[in-house]
């Protein structure tokens, strides 16, 4: 699976909207970009994934580059309760397992 | 629906003991992955399961086991407790055909002492 790099921490005011970028420069073909985000003493929690083409949902939405080495998750409106450790993810759609390799993240502190 | 459900959520051991956690997955869902987290490693793979077979195992030491019943429900046991062994244990099922979505639970705290 590819590898990603994500800023350690972020800072976004209330209501406004959240960037989050992922670089996955080695990512392949038949590699999607997968969004969770883990808030504070709970599981992890899918948010959103993409191959190519930009996708929204209720939760978000995530733009990848043309090129694919990079994406950003959006969220349009930030609230308190999106204070968590944001993480990207890029692996095969489907396949023989379900594993998921976690990086890092990013600690994305909404502030009032 | 029921979300994944993971008992109990907290649990106290000493050094040596062994421990049993359980997890109920999502009604329907077959596979059923584990995850240790803690502050120095965060979040890593232990083992994952479909249909009572273990197909994928992550770099843990052989005292970290786990199997699925035929409802799916799924237990892993930690034999020889060590102080490191103290996590955050994150069970996570997944429907077939949807693609590696993993739906977590909101784990078990294990504190060994």
């Amino acid at each position: 699976d590819a590898k990603t790099t994500q800023p350690t921490s972020m800072d976004c005011a209330e209501g406004r909207a959240a960037n989050l970028p992922c670089n996955h420069s080695t990512i392949s073909g038949n590699e999607y970009v997968y969004w969770y985000r883990q808030i504070h003493s709970q599981g992890p929690q899918y948010i959103i994934h993409g191959l190519k083409n930009n996708e929204t949902n209720e939760m978000a939405s995530l733009i990848i580059t043309e090129d694919r080495k990079s994406s950003t998750l959006i969220l349009p409106h930030a609230t308190l309760r999106d204070t968590a450790v944001y993480y990207c993810i890029v692996r095969p759609y489907g396949g023989a397992t379900n594993k998921l390799i976690f990086g890092t993240g990013t600690l994305l502190a909404v502030q009032p | 629906k029921a979300g994944v459900t993971q008992t109990p959520r907290y649990l106290i051991k000493t050094r040596g003991q062994q421990v049993t956690l359980s997890c109920s997955p999502i009604s329907g869902h077959r596979s059923v992955s584990w995850y240790q987290q803690t502050p120095g490693q965060g979040l890593q793979f232990l083992f994952e399961y479909f249909s009572e077979t273990q197909r994928n195992k992550g770099n843990f030491p052989g005292r970290f086991s786990g199997r699925q019943f035929s409802n799916s429900r799924s237990e892993m046991n930690v034999s020889t407790l060590e102080l490191g062994d103290s996590a955050l244990y994150l069970c996570a099922s997944n429907p077939a055909g949807e693609g590696n979505i993993q739906y977590f639970g909101a784990g078990t705290r294990l504190s060994v002492l």
